[in-house]
């Protein structure tokens, strides 16, 4: 089975600020890697499929790289609205999560 | 518009049995994969099942794996997660999940989910 890691767990960030999530796999996935959003109370919203493809309606400021078993999220000049919980998922192998990686407000 | 309403939730008790369903509207189910994802109360995500667009690809969590199974009717546009051997550790809130295509990759479309409670 493959597992993913996710760091950090969690951190605080300020409005404007590029933050950046890491995701690392077991093994090499190749490109096999998606990134989903969740706010609280709310359904997870897909933002990149295929390390770095935006689904569509997602703001440019979201980018996604990696390639084998480390990627990574990168939100440049974080606005209200992305504080929330950041998922990588791989399928390579099925399905897997990572574990999320929680963004607040600093 | 895409829309997945799942029911069939509610409380189960241990080594018992629980059926649930996904009614899909808005898209052509059968040209896509399906998924059920669950989150305990204040966990992360976790893929429970996901069956291809002919059902000939399915897979399951090791978690649930042998007490599980998905099905899907196209004709119906539906999805199925048959829930037996009930454990404590099953309770969550249980997602429909539109795939992004035919083969098990990316979870586009979620419904709001249907809460899966195991209890005595």
């Amino acid at each position: 089975d493959i597992q993913m890691t996710q760091s950090p767990s969690s951190l605080s960030a300020s409005v404007g600020d590029r933050v950046t999530i890491t995701c690392q796999a077991s093994q090499d996935i190749g490109n096999y890697l998606n990134w989903y959003q969740q706010k609280p109370g709310k359904a997870p919203k897909l933002l990149i499929y295929d390390v770095i493809n935006l689904e569509r309606g997602v703001p440019s400021r979201f980018s996604g790289s990696g390639l084998g078993t480390k990627f990574i999220l990168t939100i440049s000049g974080l606005q209200p609205e992305d504080f929330a919980t950041y998922y990588c998922q791989q399928y390579d192998n099925l399905l897997t999560f990572g574990p999320g990686t929680k963004v607040e407000i600093k | 518009e895409v829309l997945l309403v799942e029911s069939g939730g509610g409380l189960g008790q241990p080594g018992r049995s629980l059926r649930l369903s996904c009614a899909a509207s808005g898209f052509s189910f059968d040209d896509y994969a399906m998924h059920w994802v669950r989150q305990a109360p204040g966990k992360g995500l976790e893929w429970v099942s996901g069956i291809s667009w002919n059902s000939g690809k399915l897979g399951y969590a090791d978690s649930v794996k042998g007490r599980f199974t998905i099905s899907r009717d196209n004709a119906k546009k539906s999805l199925y997660l048959e829930m037996n051997s009930l454990k404590p550790e099953d309770t969550a809130l249980y997602h429909c999940v539109r795939d992004l295509e035919l083969d098990l990759r990316g979870l586009e479309y979620w419904g709001l989910g249907t809460l899966v409670t195991v209890s005595s």
